[in-house]
This record gives structure tokens, C-alpha cells and sequence, in this order.
């Protein structure tokens, strides 16, 4: 069974643009969630999505949103980069939610705000 | 709220060495409690999990149980190799959602 996908691994942007980042999760797994990983902060939950709908949300701000697709694949937009936001972003998938079932985690997407 | 408090790296050991890294965390309810591990340049994998008290969760040589009285969960090897060198996370989720809380990490360093 193929594991969580993340596209692209590698992304390079300005100070105010904007970028969208996918992922595709194990297949039938319907929960996917974000996570932003910095050495000064570690690893912080973004927010997460089960069947479409977003479920639970971290302390981020607005500028960082996401979705999910009939067939599970999510994507995270963050607007207005900010030199702070340089981070790998990580994703992972579950089967459920709220079950305490284990997330399974892509390669991640590392993003370079310049 | 919900966290996750552990040791601090970085840990340097010799082959064969036997390997503790503290976690202890804070929660309500009865979260379930997850070690994952991540190599340089990748995501993270799970390496074990418990979801209930005095459960122990074990994988390639790797042991953790769940202490509720003291709540812990604290990770164990009996002889580490080099390959074990990573970044290891102690990680809890409530079960009321699929947010994770993630520990700061312990860097480990197994010289030959």
C-alpha cells in the first residue's frame, strides 16, 4: 500500500505570495492533518480534516487554511508568506478520527520563504 | 491543556548501549501515547504506541509503557545500533479528535 504522499517536497517562495501544498493520504484513509515543523518551535497541528470537514484547528493564524477533496486528498494554503513561515510542513493520515488510531506521516513539504 | 514533556538531547551513546528517553506528559481522560522517529530529511514513522494504562508498546527492539500513575512513557532499548541514530518523538493524542501533541524531541547519536 502506497504511503502518504506530499507534493512538492521542495518549494522556494517570496515574502507575500501565496502557496499551496497537497497531499494525498493512504489509501482509505479519510483524516488528514497538517502540521508546521521549525527547530525553535517543534512540531504544532495545524488543523485536520475528516471527510471534508475541518474537525479541529490549531493556534494559527488566518492566513493558513486547508481542505479536503471527495477522495481524501487535502491541501493547505498559506496567503501573505511571512519570512516565519519557512517550516516543513508535514501531513499525516488516519483511517479515523478521535479513535487514537496512529497518523502516518509523508516526507513533508519544506518550505523556504525568502 | 494537553502536552508532552521530554528529555532533552541531544544523547550521544556507544554501540550497544542501553537507551532511556524520558517522556512524561498532561492530560484529561485517558489519551493514547505514541513514540515516532525521524531520520534526517524525512517525515516522521511510527515506531510504537499504547492506548491504555500499562499497556506496552514494542517494535525492533524499542519498549514503552504506559504509566498512568506516574504518567509516563518512557522509551527503552536494551542495545542500540548505529542505525537507531534519529530524532525521537514522544507524542499523545486525546482521543476526542486527531490532533497530536508532539514532545521537543530527543536527538540520538549511536557511535560505532
Amino acid at each position: 500500500k502506497a504511503g502518504v504522499t506530499q507534493t512538492p517536497r521542495y518549494l522556494i517562495k517570496t515574502r507575500g505570495q501565496q502557496v499551496t501544498l497537497s497531499c494525498s493520504p493512504i489509501s482509505g484513509h479519510r483524516s488528514v492533518s497538517w502540521y508546521q515543523q521549525t527547530p525553535g518551535q517543534g512540531l504544532q497541528f495545524l488543523f485536520e480534516y475528516f471527510s471534508e470537514t475541518q474537525r479541529n484547528k490549531g493556534n494559527f493564524p488566518g492566513r493558513f487554511s486547508g481542505r479536503q477533496f471527495s477522495n481524501s486528498r487535502s491541501e493547505m494554503n498559506v496567503s501573505t508568506l511571512e519570512l516565519g513561515d519557512s517550516a516543513l510542513y508535514l501531513c499525516a493520515s488516519s483511517w479515523r478520527s478521535g479513535t487514537g488510531d496512529e497518523q502516518y506521516f509523508g516526507p513533508g513539504t519544506r518550505l523556504t520563504v525568502t | 491543556g494537553d502536552s508532552v514533556t521530554q528529555m532533552e538531547g541531544p544523547v550521544t551513546l556507544s554501540e550497544e548501549a542501553f537507551l532511556t528517553i524520558n517522556c512524561t506528559y498532561t492530560a484529561t481522560g485517558y489519551p493514547s501515547l505514541f513514540w515516532y522517529v525521524q531520520y534526517p530529511g524525512e517525515g516522521l514513522q511510527l515506531l510504537l504506541k499504547a492506548t491504555k494504562a500499562d499497556d506496552k508498546g514494542s517494535n525492533k527492539g524499542f519498549e514503552a509503557t504506559y504509566r498512568k500513575e506516574t504518567t509516563s512513557f518512557h522509551l527503552e532499548k536494551g542495545s542500540v545500533q548505529v542505525s537507531d541514530s534519529a530524532v525521537y518523538f514522544c507524542a499523545l493524542t486525546p482521543n476526542t479528535g486527531n490532533q497530536f501533541y508532539f514532545g521537543t524531541g530527543t536527538s540520538l547519536t549511536v557511535i560505532p
